[in-house]
C-alpha cells in the first residue's frame, strides 16, 4: 500500500519568514495530494490541493509544489503569521482509492 | 450551509464495551469515510461509505463496522473495545473527491 513521509516533524520559524513542509509518497499511481492543517484540538481543515497533472498552485500566501517523477509534493507558506501555527498534515489517494493515507504531520511553531 | 457534524464529542467506555459513533455529512455530500487518529499521529482510514455500501475498507479489525443510512448520514460501531481503541475518530463527507472533515469524537476506553 500507499506510504508517506513526511518532514520535518518540528519547525519553528520567526514571523514573517517561510516555512516549506516537504512529503515523499510510494504509489506512483497516486494523483491527488491535499494537505490538512490541524489546530489543537480541533478537525483537520483543508488548506490546499493539488492533481497529479498540475505541477503547482497557489493560494495567497500558501502554496503546493509536486514533483511526480521524484515522487514528492511540498508545502510553501510565505510571510508566516502566529496564527499559521498548528499541526500541518499531507496526504495522498491512488487512482483507483478513495483512501486518503495521511503523513505523520508537522508540528509548525511561529515566533512572533 | 451545515458542515460536517459528529455525536457525541466525548465517550468514556470500559473494555469490551460496545460503542456507536454518527456523523451526518455535509450538505449536497453522498459519501463518508472515517479515519481513527491516535495522538500525535496522522488520521488512519477505516473504510469509506457509498450508496449506502462499504466501498472500501482500511487496515482495521471486523470489530470495525459501519452503517449508511438513506440520507447519507453514518455510523461506526465498534465491538468489543479494547484500550488501543482510545483515540479521535473523524468522518469526513465528500461527493466525488475531496473529503472534509468533522469536529470528531474523542473515544476513551478505561
Amino acid at each position: 500500500g500507499e506510504n508517506v513521509e513526511q518532514h520535518p516533524s518540528t519547525l519553528s520559524v520567526q514571523e514573517g519568514d517561510s516555512a516549506v513542509i516537504k512529503c515523499t509518497y510510494s504509489d506512483s499511481a497516486s494523483n491527488y495530494f491535499p494537505w490538512y492543517k490541524q489546530e489543537l484540538g480541533k478537525r483537520p481543515q483543508l488548506i490546499i490541493d493539488i492533481r497529479s497533472n498540475v505541477g503547482e498552485k497557489k493560494d495567497q500566501r500558501i502554496a503546493v509544489t509536486l514533483n511526480k517523477t521524484a515522487k514528492h509534493f511540498s508545502l510553501h507558506i510565505t510571510e508566516t503569521q502566529p496564527e499559521d501555527s498548528a499541526v500541518y498534515f499531507c496526504a495522498t489517494v491512488p487512482a483507483g482509492s478513495y483512501q486518503l493515507t495521511f503523513g505523520k504531520g508537522t508540528k509548525l511553531s511561529v515566533i512572533p | 450551509d451545515a458542515g460536517v457534524t459528529q455525536s457525541p464529542t466525548h465517550l468514556i467506555k470500559t473494555r469490551g464495551q460496545q460503542v456507536t459513533l454518527r456523523c451526518s455529512p455535509k450538505s449536497g455530500h453522498d459519501t463518508v469515510s472515517w479515519y481513527q487518529q491516535a495522538l500525535g499521529q496522522g488520521p488512519q482510514f477505516i473504510f469509506q461509505y457509498y450508496e449506502e455500501e462499504e466501498r472500501q475498507r482500511g487496515n482495521f479489525p471486523d470489530r470495525f463496522s459501519g452503517h449508511q443510512f438513506p440520507n447519507y448520514s453514518s455510523e461506526l460501531n465498534v465491538n468489543a473495545l479494547l484500550l488501543g481503541d482510545s483515540a479521535l475518530y473523524l468522518c469526513a463527507s465528500s461527493r466525488e473527491g475531496t473529503q472534509y472533515f468533522g469536529p470528531g469524537t474523542r473515544l476513551t476506553v478505561l
